[in-house]
């Protein structure tokens, strides 16, 4: 079975300022995908940003970043100049290529980010 | 935009009732899925399905079962509720396992007294 594991049950950060969150894997594939979802307090779950396997480039979305280690089977979430609306829970997830779409989801990290 | 929606967003129920959950999706997405959501458990799979009356059990699919007749519903049925299927429920969908973003639902928030 796939595990994903998220250490950090809950941070804060002062607004402005960068964040990381940790979610570490377990998997014998070499293939997969990794995502990280944020849900927003009583509001929807979206994906934040995505990373396929097989791409040794982190990938980036805006204020969103990844640090993606293959070997060390670690895929962190950065976010730079955090704002207020980035409070949520983050959900790390790892999702095989041959498995019809299942995804494996972390405990989630409650991220605060103060005024 | 993709759209999933899920039929209410608070339930309340006593132990023993039928209970049915509903999503639909716009998108004419094929693969459909429901979780629970627990503190400190995370999103655990509970069904999903890659096709119209196909179904596959997730990792906790005791207590529950699944319904698909058509593309873009997807019902979870409570068979007799009990008080430890308290939680929140999340409906997701997406395309194929090519395009393997799952889109979700606002959530069900089931109470079962």
């Amino acid at each position: 079975a796939q595990t994903v594991t998220q250490s950090q049950p809950e941070m804060s950060v002062q607004e402005a300022e960068t964040v990381t969150l940790s979610c570490t894997y377990d998997t014998s594939e070499n293939n997969y995908y990794l995502f990280w979802y944020k849900q927003p307090p009583s509001r929807q779950m979206i994906l934040v940003i995505r990373q396929e396997a097989y791409k040794q480039q982190n990938a980036t979305e805006n204020r969103f970043s990844v640090n993606f280690q293959k070997a060390a089977k670690s895929f962190s979430l950065k976010i730079s100049d955090s704002q207020l609306g980035d409070t949520a829970m983050y959900f790390c997830a790892f999702m095989k290529t041959n498995t019809g779409n299942q995804f494996y989801f972390g405990t989630g990290t409650s991220l605060t980010v103060i005024p | 935009d993709v759209k999933v929606t899920q039929s209410s967003r608070y339930l309340v129920k006593r132990t023993g009732e039928k209970v049915f959950l509903e999503c639909v999706q716009d998108m004419d997405h094929e693969n459909m899925f429901w979780y629970r959501q627990d503190p400190g458990l995370g999103l655990r799979l509970i069904y999903f399905s890659y096709d119209v009356k196909m179904k596959e059990k997730g990792d906790i699919p005791e207590g529950y079962s699944v319904s698909r007749e058509k593309k873009e519903r997807f019902s979870l049925i409570l068979e007799s509720a009990s008080t430890n299927q308290t939680s929140m429920y999340l409906c997701a969908s997406s395309l194929d396992v090519s395009k393997n973003i799952q889109y979700f639902g606002a959530g069900t928030r089931l109470s079962v007294l």
